[in-house]
């Protein structure tokens, strides 16, 4: 089945550590992207990436790093530089280019900070 | 910058009611999307609006596009307590084709 998978589906940071959540698609999708979800909030872009090796910075990048070396993966770090990363994390893929571009989901991971 | 706003941000409504979830955006897009998400989980693609006047209907849901207005509706007909779920509408910025900007959101409630 083709799709997007995310893991953990929870995790929990100690003050100070950086921690690193995964998201892998099998959709042959060119375009990735993070999202950061707070409660009863809508989702807000943190960063994407239109093509392997090539990545931008989102509306809320500052305390996360990304790397997109393989095009099925792009996973996300959150460093201990990011103040308040407890939040629900969702990733999403579209085809890209000039395309329409419809987005799809992850099921998200879910991070705590103790 | 691209704001979007959704209205109401809370519904509460009784099976076999009909109501409207009202998306509206403050510069110009020239596509919206609506997406659905269930309590802990992940967005659901609803519908994808991609010119003035489009028009899509799934079951009890029909969406519409008004780009002059910059205003999208998401129409409920009699709503069953399976359409409870909290909906979402997104655009993204004219000339991008990546960043989508999101609405707080619309928690949707049917009640028996």
């Amino acid at each position: 089945d083709g799709g997007i998978t995310q893991s953990p589906k929870y995790l929990f940071r100690k003050e100070g550590q950086n921690v690193t959540l995964s998201c892998e698609q099998n959709l042959n999708h060119d375009a990735m992207y993070w999202y950061r979800q707070d409660p009863g909030q809508g989702l807000r872009l943190i960063y994407y990436s239109q093509i392997v090796n090539d990545f931008q910075k989102g509306d809320i990048a500052e305390g996360y790093s990304v790397s997109r070396e393989k095009k099925e993966s792009f996973p996300l770090t959150v460093t201990s530089a990011q103040k308040n990363p407890t939040a629900f994390y969702l990733c999403a893929s579209s085809i890209g280019g000039n395309s329409y571009n419809e987005q799809f989901f992850g099921p998200g991971t879910r991070l705590t900070v103790l | 910058e691209l704001k979007v706003e959704q209205n109401p941000l809370f519904l509460s409504m009784q099976e076999g009611k009909n109501y409207t979830i009202y998306c509206n955006y403050s510069t110009t897009s020239d596509r919206l999307y609506w997406y659905r998400q269930d309590p802990g989980k992940s967005l659901e693609s609803l519908f994808v609006l991609l010119s003035n006047g489009a028009v899509k209907q799934e079951g009890r849901l029909m969406a519409s596009l008004d780009t002059k207005a910059r205003l999208s509706t998401l129409h409920i007909t009699a709503a069953v307590h399976d359409l409870s779920a909290t909906y979402f509408c997104a655009a993204p910025p004219r000339g991008s084709n990546y960043k989508l900007t999101f609405g707080k959101g619309t928690l949707l409630t049917v009640n028996p």
